[in-house]
């Protein structure tokens, strides 16, 4: 079965450089989430999207902005990184807002040097 | 953000049951107790939801106490590869949606 794809897998970028995570939920599914796991820490729920319109906000910084387009596919965007930015980035995706079933992806490992 | 309380970490041996407790002396009468687990360097994967009566699913059980302030994710017979970390979630309903807030949860291990 179809599972959630991110891309890329790995990305390493330096301070104050800007980076773009993307997600592709699961063919039919119109809910996509984004969650942060820094080292040893428990995943953190940043913003979700429903039906192309943003459904739900966390603890996501202002220099974070995110999307998601007609296709449904979602992108992270993020600017002026940080250190404290290094950490994985795991999309979900679901059929429905309201769904009680989340599907993750294999995250995206970001380090900023 | 609504609270669950599990211990730190378990252990169990191979092909033995594994009961893996949680309690969420809190809850409001519309949350949904969720378990999600996370395998090592892996997204988390769901496991099992309920409201108030026990489930059961190919993966798991969920017993849920009477009262609802506590409730025990059943590994019948545990395998190496149910080795994770195991989030019970409380999920509020209302405006909060689909959004899953982890706390900490139990890391278990199993022995051959």
């Amino acid at each position: 079965a179809a599972g959630v794809i991110q891309s890329p897998r790995h990305l390493i970028k330096e301070k104050r450089e800007t980076a773009t995570l993307k997600c592709y939920p699961i063919p039919r599914h119109d809910t996509v989430y984004w969650y942060q796991q820094g080292p040893g820490q428990d995943p953190q729920f940043l913003i979700s999207f429903y039906e192309k319109m943003q459904s739900d906000k966390g603890s996501i910084p202002d220099r974070f902005s995110a999307q998601q387009f007609s296709d449904y596919h979602s992108e992270l965007n993020m600017s002026s990184l940080e250190l404290g930015d290094s950490a994985l980035y795991f999309c979900a995706s679901s059929l429905g807002r309201r769904s009680y079933e989340q599907y993750f992806g294999p995250g995206t490992r970001l380090t900023v040097t | 953000d609504a609270k669950t309380t599990q211990p730190n970490s378990m252990e169990s041996n191979e092909e033995e049951p594994v009961h893996l407790p949680c309690n969420h002396s809190t809850i409001s009468g519309t949350d949904y107790i969720h378990w999600y687990r996370q395998l090592p360097s892996q997204g988390p994967e769901y496991v099992i939801h309920g409201l108030t009566s026990n489930v059961n699913n190919r993966m798991a059980s969920l017993a849920i106490a009477e009262d609802r302030k506590s409730s025990t994710l059943i590994l019948h017979r545990a395998t190496l590869r149910d080795a994770a970390v195991y989030y019970c979630i409380r999920h509020a309903g209302g405006t909060s949606y689909g959004k899953l807030t982890f706390g900490q949860g139990t890391i278990l291990t199993v022995h051959p």
